[in-house]
């Protein structure tokens, strides 16, 4: 069964940083790409990056390119995303996803239980 | 970006009634080399994340309950649930990956009546 393990969320000043962990097990990690989705109080769902199987490409949502950045360690079997310029909006649960193949444009078959993020003075 | 949009917004079903979904995109999800639809939807209940019901609009994910299915085609798809029960209750979200963002409808909520 796959496991994905979110750390690193927390309360946060506006302008501030957090760099988001995620821990898989139960998947060969390097052959998946993997997502980072995210969630507003009492929103809906909302797409934030992706990164692709090989760590060599990345995608980014408008609203936090420039400020966010998505990596990986296949070694690790570990999934990052680091916050920068943090905004009150960017305030949610950040869930770590497995995409169903190692390129982006396929599915999500697997999350995490989330990290919550809160920015806020 | 593709436009996903959702009706309704919330439906009440007694239970072992039949509940529909439907979920219209901005642009056809349809990638004509491979004839499949790029379409997912996802059960999320309360406190927990999503969970995958559907994916290709119609190929359901192993360990989901026959009385899900997943129809339509393009443009124009619809979630089914043949006989609610109390288990269901939830938000439901239709994804799709065939364009860049990837994005989703903006969810329906399932009640018992």
């Amino acid at each position: 069964e796959v496991q994905l393990l979110e750390s690193g969320g927390g309360l946060v000043q506006p302008g501030g940083s957090l760099r988001l962990s995620c821990t898989a097990s139960g998947m060969t990690f390097s052959k998946n790409a993997m997502s980072w989705v995210r969630q507003g109080p009492g929103k809906g769902l909302e797409w934030v990056s992706t990164i692709v199987a090989g760590g060599d490409t990345t995608y980014y949502a408008d609203s936090v390119k420039g400020r966010f950045t998505i990596s990986r360690d296949n070694l690790k079997n570990s999934l990052y995303l680091q916050m920068n310029s943090l905004r009150a909006e960017d305030t949610a649960i950040y869930y770590c996803t497995k995409v169903a193949a190692g390129t982006w444009y396929y599915y999500i078959d697997a999350w995490g239980k989330g990290t919550t993020v809160t920015v806020s003075s | 970006d593709i436009v996903m949009t959702q009706s309704p917004d919330s439906l009440a079903v007694s239970l072992g009634e039949r509940a529909t979904i439907n979920c219209k995109s901005s642009q056809s999800l349809l990638y004509s080399s491979n004839n499949k639809n790029y379409l997912a939807w996802y059960q999320q209940k309360s406190g927990q994340p999503p969970k995958l019901l559907i994916y290709w609009a119609s190929t359901r994910e192993s360990g989901v309950p026959d009385r899900f299915s997943g129809s339509g085609s393009g443009t124009d798809f619809t979630l089914t649930i043949s006989s609610l029960q109390a288990a269901d209750v939830a938000v439901y979200y239709c994804r799709q990956y065939y364009g860049s963002p990837p994005t989703f409808g903006q969810g329906t909520k399932v009640e018992i009546k």
